[in-house]
Parts: structure tokens; C-alpha cells; sequence
């Protein structure tokens, strides 16, 4: 079965606090996409970042990174110097290559609070 | 404008009393699909299009049907409402997931609730 957990349902940092969003998953698939997604509190569902399964390289984009390790099946996200901007929730998401190609599992989501 | 379209965008309705939620886009793409966000649920896949004439189900397909007759098309029908599908419903497209970039372009949402 397909899984991702998003075990932090909520976070709590004050500006300028560096947080991370932790992100496991399971499943039996060789091949597969993992997402991370904002979704502001005005609502909408915003793309951040893909990675492959072939892929485990970091990635930084300014002050977000991305740590894919498929040892550990996880992909965190971290936000640098938090920016009450950031305050949203964050969803990680799976999708599916060849078996089940176009189904997708999303984690419950963290909501992240940033505080000024 | 690339863009996911859905309408309508809130909708109060009664159960038993069927209602079709329906979503376009203009990008071109293969995939399709329907999620229901609830309190503490996340998003949930509701049914999947892979292509005109070519859909199956999500993780939580029951009381729902799709229909994909044109590649910009996907609606989502309620035959009989009921209150456990008051949630809030995003349409979502991509290209195929062989491809490139194929992050989920999301609609705005319709807010249904079923009384």
C-alpha cells in the first residue's frame, strides 16, 4: 500500500526560526515522484518542488532546501529564517510512475504558523 | 492564462438532490483528477483520468462519478448528496507523469455543503 506520513500536524515558530516539515512514505514502487505543495490560508494549492526516484541530490531554492533519502524513505523540507509569508499548510505528495500511473497520495498536511 | 477551472464555487444543497461540479483546463493535459480536503484528512483521491475515455478510481471513489468525454473535461457528479460529502473539492491536471514536469495544476476549490 501507498502511504505518506506527515507526523507534525502543526508547527509553531517565531520569524526568522528555521523549520522543518518531515516527510515519510512508503511504498512498493520502484519508480516514483515525491511533491512537496503550499496551500496559503487565502486557499489555493501551490507546486514547490519534484523529485524523482533516481534523484536523492538536495535541493535549495533561496531559503527552502529539500532532503530526499530513500534509505530512510523521507523527504524533508526546510524553510531558512521562517517569514510569516510562509505561514500556510504544507502538503508532501506520491505519485505513481508505471503501476497506478496518475493515482497520487497526499499526507494529512502540517499547518505552519509563523509568528512575527 | 494556463489555468484549472471549476464551478461553481460554493454550492448549499440538499441530500438526495444531484448536482454536477464541473472542471476545465487549458493546458492540454492527459491527466485529470478529483480530491476532497477535510479537517485533518489532507487531500483524498477521489477518481483519476489518465485520457479521454480512460478513468478509475481514488482512495475514496464511493457516492462519486466521473466522466471524461473531451480531454478538457472532467466532471464530477453527486447522484445523491449526502451530508458526509460537505467538504471542500479541488480539481487538479497534469501531463502524464513520464514527463518532465508533472506537478498537479489545482483548481480554486468548490466549497459544497450538503444539508
Amino acid at each position: 500500500a501507498q502511504k505518506v506520513t506527515q507526523a507534525q500536524t502543526e508547527i509553531s515558530v517565531v520569524e526568522k526560526e528555521d523549520v522543518t516539515l518531515d516527510c515519510v512514505y512508503e511504498t512498493r514502487d520502484t519508480t516514483y515522484y515525491l511533491f512537496w505543495y503550499k496551500q496559503p490560508p487565502s486557499g489555493e494549492l501551490v507546486f514547490l518542488i519534484r523529485r524523482n526516484s533516481f534523484d536523492e541530490q538536495n535541493e535549495i531554492s533561496g531559503r527552502y532546501s529539500w532532503n530526499f533519502q530513500k534509505s530512510t524513505s523521507s523527504f524533508n523540507f526546510t524553510i531558512t529564517a521562517s517569514q510569516v509569508v510562509d505561514s500556510a499548510v504544507y502538503f508532501c505528495a506520491l505519485s505513481y510512475f508505471n503501476t497506478n500511473a496518475g493515482k497520487s497520495t497526499f499526507g494529512d498536511g502540517t499547518t505552519l504558523t509563523v509568528k512575527p | 492564462e494556463a489555468q484549472v477551472t471549476q464551478n461553481p464555487r460554493y454550492l448549499i444543497t440538499v441530500t438526495g438532490k444531484k448536482l454536477t461540479v464541473t472542471c476545465s483546463q487549458n493546458m492540454n493535459h492527459e491527466y485529470m483528477s478529483w480530491y476532497r480536503q477535510d479537517p485533518g484528512l489532507g487531500l483524498r483521491q477521489i477518481y483519476y483520468s489518465m485520457n479521454v475515455e480512460v478513468t478509475d478510481k481514488g482512495d475514496v471513489p464511493e457516492g462519486y462519478k466521473v466522466s471524461r468525454k473531451e480531454k478538457r473535461n472532467f466532471p464530477l457528479i453527486l447522484e445523491s448528496p449526502s451530508p458526509n460529502q460537505t467538504s471542500l473539492y479541488f480539481c487538479a491536471s497534469s501531463p502524464p507523469v513520464r514527463m518532465e514536469y508533472n506537478e498537479q495544476f489545482f483548481g480554486p476549490g468548490t466549497r459544497l455543503t450538503v444539508l
